[in-house]
């Protein structure tokens, strides 16, 4: 099956730093997302993104999938980006479940 | 929009005791997901509906297992005779069920198995 491997497994930043998290994917994909999933476990959706950037406030996603990879960067981190950051896809001929990385743990320091 | 909802959110219960989780997908999603999370990894897929037909089912998903969709609507997911193995966090999501589509995730519901 496709695989997905996230780095780095663990990040420390101090508040105010910028940080980016990598996705690599062994497959085409139809779908891609970046998720956080917040201290309670709540999986928080970041962006749908198969290809192409997106922008959203301070976190943005650049996805090139001849390449298969994802990068999700976050600029001006705050306490409360703390959480782990998971990206997921399915593949192109698949049932649209979403097969999920082990996920990036950000810890942000005041 | 009131997002996909899960109940309980907590469930303890004794080995070989059955217990059934609910999900409430948005309201106008015709897809709804079933995954599993252990601590330290991330989700895996057990099973997914397309309205009220079980379209998947993971390997994971042993024979103790079984979800439902009556009406398109919400879903259960029952785990009979549970093991200690099966304390997870147990997670729904739901989608419009296009081509290409978003996934919303409930908050989950939390098993664990003494």
């Amino acid at each position: 099956g496709i695989q997905v491997e996230q780095s780095p497994p663990d990040l420390i930043l101090q508040e105010g730093a910028n940080s980016t998290l990598r996705c690599n994917f062994s497959d085409s994909v139809n779908n891609l997302q970046w998720f956080h999933q917040n201290p309670w476990g709540q999986l928080i959706n970041l962006f749908y993104i198969p290809s192409g950037t997106k922008q959203n406030g301070r976190l943005s996603a650049t996805t090139v999938a001849t390449e298969r990879y994802s990068l999700l960067y976050i600029s001006s981190s705050q306490t409360t980006d703390s959480g782990v950051y998971f990206c997921a896809v399915d593949r192109m001929d698949s049932s649209y479940k979403l097969i999920f990385g082990s996920g990036t743990r950000l810890l942000v320091r005041p | 929009d009131t997002g996909v909802s899960q109940n309980p959110r907590h469930k303890i219960t004794k080995r070989g005791q059955n217990v059934t989780f609910r999900c409430d997908p948005i309201s106008e999603h015709n897809r709804l997901y079933w995954y599993r999370q252990t601590l330290g990894q991330g989700p895996e897929f057990l099973t997914y509906f397309q309205n009220e037909a079980q379209l998947e089912k993971s390997r994971l998903l042993s024979d103790r297992f079984s979800a439902e969709r009556p009406k398109g609507s919400f879903s259960t997911l029952e785990i009979q005779r549970t093991e200690q193995g099966d304390s997870a966090m147990y997670l729904c999501a739901s989608s419009y069920g296009q081509e290409t589509d978003t996934q919303y995730f409930g908050p989950g519901t939390r098993l664990t198995v003494l």
